[in-house]
């Protein structure tokens, strides 16, 4: 079965470090999205992109955060300058069309010490 | 605002009875909901899903119910097992770029 795949599986980044998290979504995908889940909290939207660009995007996602797909295979999530509370676990997520369901990689854990 | 909330946090079962894990939804505009299983560790692994022209689903051990009347959604598990202890979530689909909106989450306890 198609898998959404995402790497490194945990990150450890100093204070007001640079990530990036990187994602390979199925392939024939063409909607993509990035979920947090700060630990015991719920998954939260951060992102949605569609047709090489952001289609939404929630508070959350400032401008310390940005998302490309520089290759038409990885779909990336960097955030410029970490803070401690950016530490959670960053989801990806991919589907097909616009009525078809959602698929989810396994996520990044990102700690910010 | 918008939110998905669910009723119980922590729900102990014996092996073998029926679960039921209710959820609340804001958005009386959403058209799409899914239920989602989380185990430690591990990323949102798809349930079942219903759309909102239909009132019940129903899929291997699990159904799932849409009320839109009171806006409200559960998931039922049959003869529950082990293997179903994990974190549910629900979600809503809340807007056109198929933006989710999840639960605070139900963890499922099943006692053998």
């Amino acid at each position: 079965e198609p898998e959404v795949t995402q790497t490194p599986s945990h990150q450890v980044t100093q204070m007001g470090q640079e990530v990036i998290l990187r994602c390979v979504p199925i392939s024939n995908h063409l909607y993509f999205y990035w979920y947090r889940q700060i630990l015991g909290q719920k998954v939260e939207f951060l992102v949605s992109f569609y047709n090489n660009e952001i289609s939404e995007k929630s508070e959350i996602f400032d401008d310390q955060f940005s998302v490309e797909r520089p290759d038409g295979s990885n779909f990336t999530l960097k955030i410029r300058s970490t803070k401690l509370e950016d530490s959670a676990m960053y989801f990806c997520a991919s589907r097909a069309r616009a009525n078809y369901g959602y698929t989810f990689g396994s996520g990044t854990r990102l700690t910010v010490v | 605002g918008e939110s998905v909330g669910l009723h119980l946090p922590t729900l102990s079962v014996q092996e073998g009875d029926n679960s039921i894990i209710n959820c609340a939804y804001s958005n009386s505009a959403s058209d799409y909901f899914i239920w989602y299983k989380q185990e430690s560790g591990k990323g949102p692994q798809f349930i079942i899903d219903i759309r909102s022209n239909m009132d019940k689903r129903q899929g291997q051990r699990v159904t799932v119910l849409l009320n839109k009347t009171v806006k409200h959604l559960s998931l039922q598990i049959a003869a529950t097992q082990p293997g179903d202890s994990a974190v549910y979530f629900c979600a809503e689909k809340y807007s056109n770029t198929g933006k989710l909106i999840f639960g605070q989450g139900t963890t499922l306890q099943v006692k053998p």
